[in-house]
C-alpha cells in the first residue's frame, strides 16, 4: 500500500497522560500536513512539515502540541498532557512539492480521552 | 483568517436525483479541491481544479472553478446509494505558505 499511513487507527488515553500520533506520507511525497477534526466538523489545518523543517504550525496549539518530521521515519504529532477537549480525529496528508499539488490523506488517528 | 462557506451543509436525496454543492469564500483561491470522506476513514480526492473557469469530470462527478476564483461548484449526476458521505472543498491559497483551507463539508444521504 503506497498510501498514506497513519497509526495507531485508534488511541486512548487518560487525562494527563501524552499521545503520540504517527504519519509516513506516500512514497516520493516529501511534505506533511497535521489536521484535527471534530465530529460534525470540517477539517482544520495544524501544521505543515518538511523533512527535519516545521514550515508552518499557524494552526497548532501553542502549549502541549508539537509536531516533527525527521530525516530518517514517520511525522509524529506529540500531544502532552493531554485533556478532554483533544479528543478528536487526527489526519495527516502528504503532497510531492509545495505548490499547489493535492494533499492526499491517511485514514486518521481517532483520540479518545477518558 | 480565510474561510469557506460550503453549502448546503446537509442533503437529503432520491436515488437517481442530480445533486449539486458549491463553495464560496471573500478570498481568491490558486486551487480547487473536492474531496469524499466516507466514516472511519480519511477524506479521498475527487477532482483538482487548477484555472479559473476550469471544468473538470471525474465518472459521474463534474467541478467548475469559479471564474472570480471565489468559489467552486460540485455536481453529482444520477445519484446512486454509495455517493453517501462528507463532500469537502478545499481552496489553495499561497498566503504565507501555500496550504489548504478546508469548508465544513456538505452531507450528502441517498435514499434508495
Amino acid at each position: 500500500n503506497a498510501g498514506v499511513m497513519q497509526n495507531p487507527r485508534h488511541l486512548v488515553r487518560r487525562r494527563g497522560q501524552e499521545a503520540r500520533l504517527r504519519c509516513s506520507p506516500m512514497k516520493g511525497h516529501s511534505h506533511v500536513y497535521w489536521y484535527r477534526q471534530l465530529p460534525e466538523e470540517g477539517l482544520k489545518f495544524m501544521v505543515y512539515l518538511q523533512k527535519e523543517n516545521i514550515i508552518d504550525e499557524s494552526g497548532m496549539p501553542k502549549e502541549r502540541f508539537s509536531a516533527e518530521f525527521p530525516k530518517e521515519g514517520p511525522s509524529i504529532l506529540r500531544i502532552q498532557q493531554v485533556v478532554r477537549g483533544d479528543s478528536a480525529a487526527y489526519f495527516c496528508a502528504s503532497s510531492p512539492e509545495t505548490t499547489n499539488q493535492p494533499q492526499h490523506f491517511g485514514d486518521g488517528t481517532r483520540l479518545s480521552i477518558l | 483568517g480565510q474561510q469557506l462557506n460550503q453549502s448546503p451543509q446537509s442533503m437529503f436525496i432520491q436515488e437517481g436525483e442530480d445533486v449539486s454543492m458549491n463553495c464560496t469564500s471573500s478570498s481568491i483561491f490558486n486551487t480547487w479541491l473536492w474531496y469524499k470522506q466516507e466514516p472511519g476513514e480519511g477524506p479521498v480526492l475527487l477532482i483538482a481544479l487548477y484555472k479559473a473557469g476550469e471544468l473538470t469530470s471525474n465518472g459521474r462527478l463534474t467541478a467548475q472553478f469559479g471564474i472570480t476564483r471565489k468559489d467552486s461548484f460540485l455536481n453529482i449526476s444520477a445519484s446512486i446509494p454509495s455517493d453517501v458521505g462528507i463532500y469537502f472543498c478545499a481552496g489553495g491559497t499561497t498566503s504565507g505558505t501555500y496550504k489548504y483551507i478546508f469548508g465544513t463539508g456538505t452531507r450528502l444521504k441517498v435514499l434508495a
